[in-house]
């Protein structure tokens, strides 16, 4: 069973575009991370959120953990070519983190 | 550089054949852990340690040990290779707290035939 479930799955934009990752699941988790993963590489942490409600912002990257700590969103402003790669949630219960299913974008020059 | 480190990098494996990946870690981080991805599936979580002497189980462990008798290394041993164990394999560490995110190694990508 999967705890954690992000839609879409897969996304391609062009370059300015903007587009939003979502992160859902029916569990409460204590965290939440955002990590990005390029082809042969393992997945580089972006952000951790805390609090329900919290909203963080890297650049031109928004995630927001929701009130309830069940879910979150990642938000991209005008999108470009080096946001490309697979984006995975993480959810912290207990000792563990349970990853989410991953959304593959693909930005277009 | 300091970070996590994993070996081999590929591995082919014949069924019934017995491997162990390697991890190694030089930040002094208490957490390690041992994940598997495949495709469609995102990461799903083998194993995981808080410290020396201590592991514990993750999602998906059926067919795979690890122990930690130091807090830089956290070997995983696949008993009985079997072709549903073919995956790209990932240790990551953190501390205890959980305060600064996993630190990935660059993953091992096994084969089993």
């Amino acid at each position: 069973t999967q705890l954690l479930e992000q839609s879409p799955q897969f996304l391609s934009i062009q370059e300015g575009e903007n587009l939003t990752v979502y992160c859902n699941s029916s569990s409460v988790f204590s965290s939440l991370q955002w990590y990005r993963q390029e082809p042969g590489e393992g997945p580089v942490l972006l952000v951790t959120v805390v609090t329900g409600g919290e909203v963080k912002k890297l650049k031109r990257l928004t995630f927001q953990f929701g009130d309830a700590r069940k879910d979150s969103s990642l938000h991209i402003t005008a999108a470009q070519p080096g946001d490309t790669g697979l984006y995975l949630c993480a959810g912290l219960r207990t000792y563990k983190y349970i990853f989410g299913t991953g959304t593959r974008l693909k930005v277009l020059a | 550089n300091a970070g996590v480190t994993q070996t081999p990098k590929f591995q082919v494996l014949k069924t019934g054949q017995s491997m162990t990946l390697q991890c190694a870690q030089d930040m002094n981080h208490e957490y390690m852990s041992w994940y598997r991805q495949d495709p469609g599936m995102g990461l799903r979580l083998i194993h995981y340690s808080v410290g020396a002497g201590i592991t514990d189980q993750g999602e998906v462990p059926n067919g795979y040990n690890v122990s930690r008798s130091t807090t830089e290394d956290f070997p995983l041993r696949l008993l009985s290779a079997a072709p549903s164990q073919t995956s790209v394999y990932f240790c990551a560490s953190t501390t205890l707290d959980r305060s600064v995110g996993y630190t990935f190694g660059s993953g091992t990508r096994l084969t089993v035939v």
